[in-house]
């Protein structure tokens, strides 16, 4: 059964504190990992999508990275305002499948 | 600037009575995604349309139903709202041959008394 599995649940940091989050996955023949931002109360937004291993992609303070069985956001120097939950999904026949979301805070 | 709408952002709803969330987009994209998210869960996908082609979900209740009169516009409509209903509903686009990259409206939060 496909699946997607997010480590930590829940992470905070303080401002300026690098840290990474992990994406596991099992899929049969991944198409795509997508990675999203999520602030309260609002629906998900795209940063970034993976299709190989190997694969990275920047913007701003984050970058992701893809191998055959993970993915991880790494977050530098982050700011209070990269607090929110990030969602990882892989693509299957069209449809994401989600993983539950770690919840980033950073205080300053 | 393109994107997904979602009308109405909050929506209060007596049980048992049926409510309609719209959603527009103006990507021009052939696919169209309703999901339902509760309180630190992940998305859960209702139903999508593939173009005309509607796809529903094997465990999405009877009770929730949805319409794709055109391109621009999905609705979703909840037949007899229970409480268990809810949630943040999300609205997202997506073009086949583009990755599936999905874009998402900002979401109709319900609240069923």
């Amino acid at each position: 059964e496909d699946q997607v599995t997010q480590s930590p649940e829940a992470l905070r940091l303080q401002e300026g504190e690098s840290s990474s989050l992990n994406c596991s996955y099992t899929v049969s023949g991944l198409r795509g990992l997508f990675w999203y931002r999520q602030d309260p109360g609002k629906g998900p937004e795209f940063l970034f999508t993976l299709y190989s291993a190997g694969e990275e992609k920047e913007k701003e303070r984050l970058k992701a990275t893809l191998t055959k069985k993970e993915s991880f956001l790494h977050i530098t120097a982050p700011k209070p305002e990269d607090s929110a939950t990030y969602l990882c999904a892989v693509q299957q026949g069209g449809k994401l499948i989600f993983g539950q979301g770690t919840e980033l805070s950073v205080k300053p | 600037d393109a994107m997904v709408i979602q009308n109405p952002r909050y929506q209060v709803t007596q049980f048992g009575k049926p409510v309609t969330l719209s959603c527009s987009q103006t990507l021009n994209h052939n696919v169209m995604y309703w999901y339902q998210q509760k309180s630190s869960q992940a998305p859960k996908l209702l139903f999508h349309y593939y173009d005309k082609d509607f796809n529903n979900e094997a465990d999405t209740p009877d009770n929730f139903q949805s319409r794709r009169p055109n391109t621009s516009f999905c609705f979703l409509d909840i037949r007899s709202p229970g409480l268990g209903d809810a949630a943040m509903y999300l609205c997202a686009t997506s073009r086949e041959g583009q990755g599936y990259e999905q874009y998402f409206g900002p979401g109709t939060r319900l609240t069923v008394t």
